[in-house]
């Protein structure tokens, strides 16, 4: 069983600062990570997913491994009111092992 | 868009009934994971199906049964419902299992 913990929040940025989301994992085997984006009522949307140790930039999104401290983070950078959602980490294995989600509201 | 879809989007049932839900993933998928998401919470794993078979089960009872069909189609039965059911219900089509999951737009069951 993995393990995926996330701070719920709510997390709160003026628009235009930088949004840090953070996420932890129980299992040291694991090799690959997935940010989702979930607006209210609606389904999951991939963000990026990340397999090495350090930075991968996609835009303004720039996810962020440290495989020997189990964590994985996602930066979002000039953060834009469309941006306020709930964003989820995954863990693969057998399944998708998802996290509860941190609220993120970007404040215009 | 995900190129998977799912029907009904929404669904109220009564407590004791019986329901079906649909997806159909994307084309050369042949693998479909089933979620139940309570609000607040996380997606949490149903099953998932590999090539028409069951590959995988979460801690959820018996009476939650999903079929996969060679047409990239799929089917969620949940019987003997409880208000405890209600949720939004999202399938995930992937290559392979493991591998990047793309999200339909799910179904909203309501138990009364």
């Amino acid at each position: 069983q993995k393990e995926v913990e996330q701070n719920s929040g709510p997390l709160s940025v003026p628009e235009g600062a930088i949004a840090s989301l953070n996420c932890t994992y129980s299992d040291r085997g694991s090799q690959s990570f997935f940010w989702y984006r979930q607006y209210s009522g609606k389904s999951p949307e991939l963000i990026m997913f990340i397999y090495s140790n350090g930075d991968k930039e996609d835009g303004r999104f720039t996810a962020q491994l440290n495989k020997a401290s189990q964590y994985v983070s996602l930066l979002i950078r000039d953060s834009q009111p469309s941006d306020s959602a709930t964003y989820l980490c995954a863990v693969p294995g057998n399944q998708f092992y998802f996290g509860t989600g941190t609220s993120l509201t970007v404040i215009p | 868009e995900t190129g998977v879809t799912q029907s009904p989007t929404h669904l109220i049932k009564t407590r004791g009934q019986q329901v079906t839900l649909r997806c159909s993933s994307q084309s050369g998928h042949n693998t479909v994971s089933w979620y139940q998401q309570a609000l607040g919470q996380g997606p949490q794993f149903i099953f998932q199906y590999y090539r028409e078979e069951e590959n995988g089960r979460g801690n959820f009872p018996p009476r939650f049964s999903g079929l996969q069909f060679p047409n990239y189609s799929s089917e969620l039965n949940v019987n003997a419902l409880e208000l405890d059911d209600s949720a939004l219900y999202l399938c995930a089509s992937s290559l392979v299992p493991g591998d990047t999951q793309y999200f339909g737009p799910g179904t909203r069951l309501t138990v009364l």
